[in-house]
């Protein structure tokens, strides 16, 4: 299995609404990722968990809750969100390579979120 | 921290004929350039990297040069198709230590280039 799975795909929620998205991936990657990409804009980082523990948190907004329950899953628990949170979340995967550090991301398909 | 250009913002090229997109970084510490394709509402794919211990890839039509002193990197696309409409991403990364020991790299992506190859 050379996928990152994201569930869902699409996501309409309110205001006061609490919903998860959900990552999945079974290459034994032990760095998962969330991104925030916003139409016609490049992926932004949110979050790094490198080997189970947050290791990157880029000042995001506490409505925004990141849990890895285990190497191959990741989650972001929403809560409160705002319309201006709508966009494309995408989970990405990698692993330590012998040149270094964790860098050759593999995106999912993302789940696009709407807030009303 | 590191800043990515990228140029152009748009593309637009014949059928058989390259296209060329560049990118300029700021942090010499990058060692890690990355280019993605993402083709609308579908993931960002990786088609090509160097690190910056290379000057220059080439996989089939699609090659990579890079110029650490410049601080520069360029994605060359020969004998496009219109299959390779999309918008493409270039990265730099610099590997950074997260909380917990170790390091990883953290890329910082350019704002995109939508390429539109006419038949």
């Amino acid at each position: 299995d050379t996928e990152v799975t994201q569930t869902p795909k699409h996501l309409v929620m309110g205001m006061t609404n609490k919903k998860s998205l959900k990552c999945e991936q079974h290459m034994g990657h032990r760095a998962m990722y969330w991104y925030k990409q916003k139409a016609k804009k490049p992926p932004e980082l949110m979050f790094v968990y490198s080997y189970e523990k947050l290791s990157i948190n880029e000042s995001v907004p506490s409505r925004f809750s990141p849990e890895c329950p285990n190497s191959s899953l990741l989650n972001l628990h929403l809560h409160a969100l705002q319309p201006e949170d709508s966009a494309l979340y995408l989970c990405a995967s990698s692993h330590p390579t012998e040149q270094g550090p964790n860098e050759k991301l593999f995106f999912g398909s993302g789940t696009q979120l709407s807030v009303l | 921290g590191e800043n990515v250009e990228q140029h152009p913002s748009t593309l637009s090229v014949q059928e058989g004929d390259s296209a060329v997109i560049k990118c300029t970084y700021s942090d010499s510490a990058s060692n890690y350039f990355p280019w993605y394709k993402q083709e609308l509402g579908k993931r960002p794919q990786l088609i090509i990297d160097i690190r910056s211990n290379v000057g220059e890839k080439k996989d089939q039509r699609i090659a990579v040069t890079l110029n650490k002193t410049a601080k520069h990197f360029s994605l060359h696309i020969t004998e496009t198709q219109p299959e390779d409409s999309a918008v493409y991403f270039c990265a730099a990364s610099a590997p950074i230590r997260g909380n917990y020991g170790g390091s990883q790299g953290n890329l910082i992506f350019g704002k995109g280039t939508k390429l539109s190859v006419k038949p």
